[in-house]
């Protein structure tokens, strides 16, 4: 079956330092790829997505994620993080190839992403 | 502004008791999608509508129903709720099943609690 695995089920860090953020799924077909954030009580946004062409996808706030294939890997970086960025960090995938085709998001666990001032 | 709106936000029943979750849009898409996420876990899909065609995750308990009654409305029905249904239901939508398309965009979510 279809699945997604976030390494990294808690993260803190201190503002201005580095961040990565793991994701890998298995599933060998095409696949589209996405990163979803959650910060505190709001509802889930979508950070930055890959489908197609340059492997390197920028977001928004600054985020960019790296779709490596024969990984089966999309991590999600941001050199320098802020206190803002503290959140729920989902990674997602769907394919052409799930569901008769139809849009079928499969999320990982989510990783909660705490920054210290 | 709002684009998925869900209602409630906060929704407490009984166990047994019949309960509905309401969500609307305002972004005319075609796919409406109900997910279910339990603390500390992945959302999960649970059934989507693709206009009136009706799909239904293969391992999706038959306690759980929906009604799509046109574009801008789906419900999602539980018939008789147990202690494991509390939790997150979450709404989201997308524009088709093709190419950029493929974005979703969730609701706030409806939070259950079954007592």
């Amino acid at each position: 079956a279809q699945s997604v695995s976030q390494h990294n089920h808690h993260v803190i860090l201190s503002e201005a330092a580095s961040l990565e953020l793991g994701c890998n799924y298995s599933y060998g077909g095409t696949v589209n790829l996405f990163w979803y954030v959650q910060y505190p009580g709001q509802h889930l946004q979508l950070l930055l997505k890959y489908f197609s062409g340059d492997p390197l996808v920028k977001g928004i706030k600054g985020f960019e994620a790296e779709f490596i294939k024969s990984k089966f890997s999309f991590n999600l970086r941001k050199p320098s993080v802020q206190w803002s960025d503290t959140a729920e960090y989902f990674c997602a995938v769907t394919s052409p190839g799930f569901s008769g085709g139809y849009n079928k998001l499969i999320f990982g666990a989510g990783t909660r992403l705490a920054v210290h001032p | 502004d709002a684009m998925v709106i869900q209602n409630p936000r906060y929704q407490v029943t009984q166990f047994g008791k019949p309960v509905t979750l309401s969500c609307s849009q305002t972004l005319n898409h075609n796919v409406m999608y109900w997910y279910q996420q339990k603390s500390s876990q992945a959302p999960k899909l649970l059934f989507h509508y693709y206009d009136k065609d009706f799909n239904n995750e293969a391992d999706t308990p038959d306690n759980f129903q929906s009604r799509r009654p046109n574009t801008s409305f789906c419900f999602l029905d539980i018939r008789s709720p147990g202690l494991g249904d509390a939790a997150m239901y979450l709404c989201a939508t997308s524009r088709g099943a093709m190419g950029e398309a493929y974005e979703q965009y969730f609701g706030p979510g409806t939070r259950l609690t079954v007592t």
